[in-house]
Order: C-alpha cells, then sequence, then structure tokens
C-alpha cells in the first residue's frame, strides 16, 4: 500500500463547479500535512497547510481527519485558472522534513 | 525577499557519467531538501541537509549524495548515472526543523536527461 494515495484523475469539470480530492495516508504517526499545486513543468507551490480544525483560505477549504487518515480539498466556484495538479503531503515525522507525495490528481476546468 | 534558485535549468547525460545539481535557498532558509520527480509521479524525497549535515534520507542509493555549504546553498551528485535517474530534480527550502509549520519552498528544478 502506498504512503499517500490519491485519485489521479483527471477531473474534468465546467468553471464554476464545486470539486473536491481526497487523499489517505497509512501512516497514523503522521504530523502535518499540506496541499500543494503543480501546473504543468513547474515546480510544486504550496496551495495551503491542513489543520485539524479545518482551515479556509478563499475559494479553498482543506479538512485533514486523523480517525481516518485522510486529507481533503474542496475547490469552490472553480476557474480555468485552477487547471493543475494538485499533490497531497503528509510530513512523516516531527524534527525533520520528510515530505511524502501523493501521485497527484489532474484537475481540468472547462470553458 | 529571494527565492529558491537552480542551476542548471536543462541537462543532458550520457549513462555512467556524473552530475553535479546546485540550489541557492530562499533567504533565511538554512534547511534544504532534495526530490526526484519522475515524469507522471509525485515527488521523492531524496535526502535533507541541515546544518551542512545530512539530516534525514529516503530510498536512494549512496551514488546520490549531497552537500551543503555555510552560506545554506547545497549540491547534488549522482554518480554513475542510469537511465532511470532521467527525472526532474527538486531542491525545496525552510526553516529549522522544529521552526513553523514545516512548510517548505520549492525550486523551479532542473530537469535531467540521461542518454
Amino acid at each position: 500500500r502506498k504512503e499517500v494515495e490519491q485519485d489521479p484523475g483527471p477531473f474534468n469539470v465546467p468553471e464554476g463547479a464545486t470539486v473536491a480530492f481526497n487523499c489517505t495516508y497509512s501512516n497514523s504517526a503522521s504530523q502535518s500535512f499540506f496541499w500543494y499545486r503543480q501546473d504543468c513543468r513547474k515546480e510544486p507551490k504550496l496551495l495551503m497547510s491542513v489543520y485539524s480544525s479545518g482551515n479556509e483560505d478563499g475559494r479553498f477549504t482543506a479538512q485533514l481527519n486523523r480517525a481516518s487518515q485522510y486529507i481533503s480539498l474542496l475547490i469552490r466556484d472553480s476557474k480555468l485558472s485552477d487547471s493543475a495538479t494538485y499533490l497531497c503531503v503528509v510530513n512523516m515525522a516531527s524534527g525533520t522534513y520528510k515530505y511524502i507525495f501523493g501521485t497527484g490528481t489532474r484537475l481540468k476546468v472547462l470553458a | 525577499e529571494t527565492g529558491v534558485t537552480q542551476s542548471p535549468t536543462h541537462l543532458i547525460k550520457t549513462r555512467g557519467q556524473q552530475v553535479t545539481l546546485r540550489c541557492s535557498s530562499q533567504s533565511g532558509h538554512n534547511t534544504v531538501s532534495w526530490y526526484q520527480q519522475a515524469l507522471g509521479q509525485g515527488p521523492q524525497f531524496i535526502f535533507q541537509y541541515y546544518r551542512e549535515e545530512e539530516n534525514g534520507r529516503g530510498n536512494f542509493p549512496p551514488r546520490f549524495s549531497g552537500l551543503q555549504f555555510p552560506n545554506y546553498s547545497s549540491e547534488l551528485n549522482v554518480n554513475a548515472l542510469e537511465l532511470d535517474d532521467s527525472a526532474l530534480y527538486l531542491c525545496a527550502s525552510s526553516l529549522p526543523p522544529g521552526q513553523g509549520d514545516y512548510e517548505q519552498y520549492f525550486g523551479p528544478g532542473t530537469r535531467l536527461t540521461v542518454t
């Protein structure tokens, strides 16, 4: 079983739609969680950190469920510019950075 | 604030050769991590440097080695290149472990092709 699993997609949605991605992780001792966005042939860029209390940044909402070991990302009112690959990331231990990435979920927002 | 920079942007090498990739961390960040991203995959952790010492390593063979310099910049060296080493190599910088929220910031990457 992979340490971090995501549905690779692609998710093709019309502009204005709401889309949700889920990600599961296998190590219950994982410490911190993130969503990164990666455009084609570019570097990953931090979208948001994910906290147990949930957090929101504009149209983006992230949730963490430690009991079920999954992370979610909700995008409301999708824009064409949201088209990208969304990477779920788990940091496996405190005291070090050892990011474990999922394979990413591709999103295409259609006009 | 200066972001993470990497050089070169692209590189073509032959199997068996050696390569050195370079990274300058973001201003104020003294921890550098390296990742390998194959096509269609998420990045895979190679190793991390903090205070000029390796501070964690992923499942990569010893022919992948690194250095960190007093100015926090870093090098990734790969010996005896194999075709499967063809990938995007990403450098990420961050605050020291235990400070902040463990957020990392990535450079633009070096795309290595081994023929």
